[in-house]
């Protein structure tokens, strides 16, 4: 089985500077899908960026970044320029290929971050 | 326009209840999902479903059972509800299985 593992469960930074949170997985697969979604105060899941696994070219979606690192089994996720409205818990979330099953997504227990005004 | 919503958003009963939670997506999508989030905030998935077929998670009780009267619902029944059952549920759905799931915004039951 599939496991994610977030090592920080807590990150702070100043608003405006860049931090960097943790994600690392475990699997025997070479075609899978990578996650990062944002869980603000509301508790609305909403999605950050996504990685394929084939793809060696790092996702990026305005201001967040991702570091794919596939031998290594890493994915982190770079915030730049960080708001005070991206205070949230983070997740990281591994799916497989499953080429047509109804397979769900396996989250890491996430990592609060905090942005000091 | 909601893109996946879910019914309600609060839920406090009694252990031995039966409940169900509503869950629709306007969104065209084939394949949905419903999530456990407990108290420490971690999610784990409960049930994936599409047209040809339904994967439990191997940890849910038996209690606990979907129902799909549409591609656009996924219903979350619970019989006999435990105290442990309190939790936010998350409704999910994605176009196929190697696609993005969206998610709802969550159901916060309380089981006194």
């Amino acid at each position: 089985a599939q496991t994610v593992t977030q090592s920080q469960p807590e990150m702070s930074v100043q608003e405006a500077e860049t931090v960097t949170l943790s994600c690392t997985y475990d699997t025997s697969e070479s075609d899978y899908y990578l996650f990062w979604y944002k869980q603000p105060p509301s508790r609305q899941m909403i999605l950050v960026i996504r990685q394929e696994a084939y793809k060696q070219q790092n996702a990026t979606e305005n201001r967040f970044s991702v570091n794919f690192q596939k031998a290594a089994k890493s994915f982190s996720l770079k915030i730049s320029d960080s708001q005070l409205g991206d205070a949230a818990m983070y997740f990281c979330a591994y799916r497989t290929y499953s080429g047509g099953g109804a397979d769900g997504l396996t989250f890491g227990k996430g990592t609060h971050l905090i942005i000091q005004p | 326009d909601t893109a996946v919503s879910q019914t309600p958003k609060y839920l406090v009963t009694q252990m031995g209840n039966d409940k169900s939670i509503k869950c629709e997506q306007n969104l065209g999508h084939d394949t949905m999902y419903w999530y456990k989030q407990d108290s420490k905030k971690f999610l784990k998935i409960m049930f994936s479903y599409n047209n040809k077929e339904l994967i439990i998670n191997e940890t849910v009780p038996n209690r606990f059972s979907p129902k799909s009267p549409d591609k656009a619902h996924l219903n979350l029944h619970i019989n006999s509800l435990e105290l442990g059952d309190s939790a936010v549920y998350f409704c999910a759905s994605s176009q196929g299985a190697a696609e993005t799931q969206y998610f709802g915004p969550g159901t916060r039951l309380l089981v006194l």
